[in-house]
């Protein structure tokens, strides 16, 4: 079955850092989305990505989507102590429904 | 704006004993979805619910895992006889629509002792 890996599994980082972490999947992915947990909530959905190459940012985020489809990539410049929390990566989990199928997670750290 | 609840929050249970989760997904909302989330793992699909469409029931781990959706709005997620693997956190969500983004609740915390 589709499987996707995500690294790293966890960064501790000082503010004012940029962060990069990255996805990849066993099969081409027509979407990517990057989803962000903080502790005690469900995941929020921060970018998602429809087309191969495609470059996209929301604030200090930025995403890309593989030119091969099987990867996507986000960074986070400048990094502030609410970005801590927990970073998935996610893709259509196949079949008729929109069932997702995620990364095992990054766990950001951002000391102050 | 309402988003969507889960209830209860945490759960602890003896193992063996069966244990029901219910979802409240935001109003209009067509499609609702369970996930599995356990330690320092990601999520797991469970059940999808569309409509008046038949659910797809692919990512229950068991017949132990049942899941219901009453008048299109409210779902309950049901383990019987509970195992310790069963602790997790157990995540709803819901979308306007069977490919729209999917808004999760702040999940129910299941511990089987």
């Amino acid at each position: 079955g589709q499987q996707l890996n995500q690294s790293p599994q966890s960064m501790f980082i000082q503010e004012g850092e940029d962060v990069s972490m990255n996805c990849t999947s066993s099969s081409i992915f027509n979407t990517w989305l990057w989803y962000k947990q903080d502790p005690g909530e469900g995941p929020v959905l921060l970018i998602a990505l429809y087309k191969a190459g495609e470059l996209t940012s929301n604030g200090r985020l930025t995403a890309q989507f593989g030119i091969t489809r099987k990867d996507s990539f986000l960074n986070i410049s400048a990094s502030i102590p609410s970005d801590v929390g927990i970073y998935f990566c996610a893709g259509p989990g196949g079949g008729a429904t929109n069932k997702l199928i995620f990364g095992t997670g990054t766990l950001l750290a951002v000391q102050p | 704006g309402a988003g969507v609840s889960q209830s209860p929050s945490n759960k602890v249970t003896e193992k063996g004993k069966d244990v029901e989760l219910r979802c409240d997904p935001i109003s209009g909302h067509t499609a609702l979805y369970w996930y599995r989330q356990s330690l320092g793992q990601g999520l797991e699909f469970l059940i999808y619910f569309q409509g008046n469409s038949a659910p797809d029931k692919s990512g229950l781990p068991s017949d132990r895992f049942s899941a219901e959706r009453t008048g299109g709005s409210v779902s309950t997620l049901t383990i019987q006889r509970t195992q310790q693997e069963d602790s997790a956190v157990y995540l709803c969500a819901s979308s306007l629509g069977g490919y729209g983004t999917q808004y999760f609740g702040p999940g129910t915390r299941l511990l089987v002792l």
